[in-house]
């Protein structure tokens, strides 16, 4: 069973300061994506990567995938009250299925 | 973009009552849509796998018989959860990728609630 550690679960900041979210796994995934998540509502996608070592920019918001494809990484530039939200990894595997990591319940405080 | 509709968005109804939720794809048409859940304050758990034209593949641990699945068109996937009791009371959430090569986009979630 291929599995996604997603951390921290829970991180509380105060504006402008830079946040990384985590999200390691011993299995190789085909591509990873990132989603944003409010309450009451479905997922929203924000980034997907498929490349070992590639890196996306997002305005604030930096992606990277492992060379490897087995861990990425969300970073937060000057995090603001907007980016608090629950953020979601997702790796992809055979058959267009996908594993989610536990998710990250971010709240920027002004 | 991809749009994919879920409905209702909300369902309050007694135990033993079964509830119809429906999943659909907008503007593309997918033989494949997939079923979570996410309890409260946890991440989404992949219930089942729906097949366009054939029977659905259900995850380890989720009853075929309680959750019933039907992908019966292109862009149309029900999921009925039957004799509903409080403990199946859940977010749960439909998506579908537009084509094999692309990310999945998800339906706004039906919140359901067995009193």
């Amino acid at each position: 069973t291929q599995l996604l550690e997603q951390s921290p679960q829970f991180l509380s900041i105060q504006e402008g300061e830079n946040l990384t979210v985590y999200c390691n796994s011993s299995s190789v995934f085909s591509s990873l994506q990132w989603y944003r998540q409010e309450p009451g509502e479905g997922p929203v996608l924000l980034v997907t990567v498929v490349t070992g070592g590639e890196v996306k920019k997002l305005k604030r918001l930096t992606f990277q995938f492992g060379d490897a494809r087995k861990d990425s990484s969300l970073h937060i530039t000057a995090a603001q009250p907007g980016d608090t939200g629950l953020y979601l990894c997702a790796g992809g595997t055979g058959a267009q299925k996908l594993v989610f990591g536990q998710g990250t319940r971010l709240t920027i405080n002004p | 973009g991809a749009v994919v509709s879920q409905h209702p968005s909300r369902v309050i109804c007694k135990s033993g009552t079964s509830v119809k939720i429906e999943c659909r794809s907008l503007d593309f048409q997918a033989t494949t849509m997939f079923w979570y859940r996410q309890f409260p304050k946890q991440s989404l758990m992949l219930m089942a796998t729906s097949n366009e034209g054939s029977k659905a593949t259900y995850e380890q641990g989720v009853e075929k018989d309680k959750f019933l699945i039907n992908h019966a068109s292109l862009t149309l996937s029900t999921l009925t959860v039957t004799s509903a009791h409080p403990e199946d009371s859940s977010f749960y959430i439909c998506s579908a990728p537009p084509d094999g090569n692309q990310p999945q986009h998800f339906g706004d979630g039906t919140r359901l609630s067995i009193l």
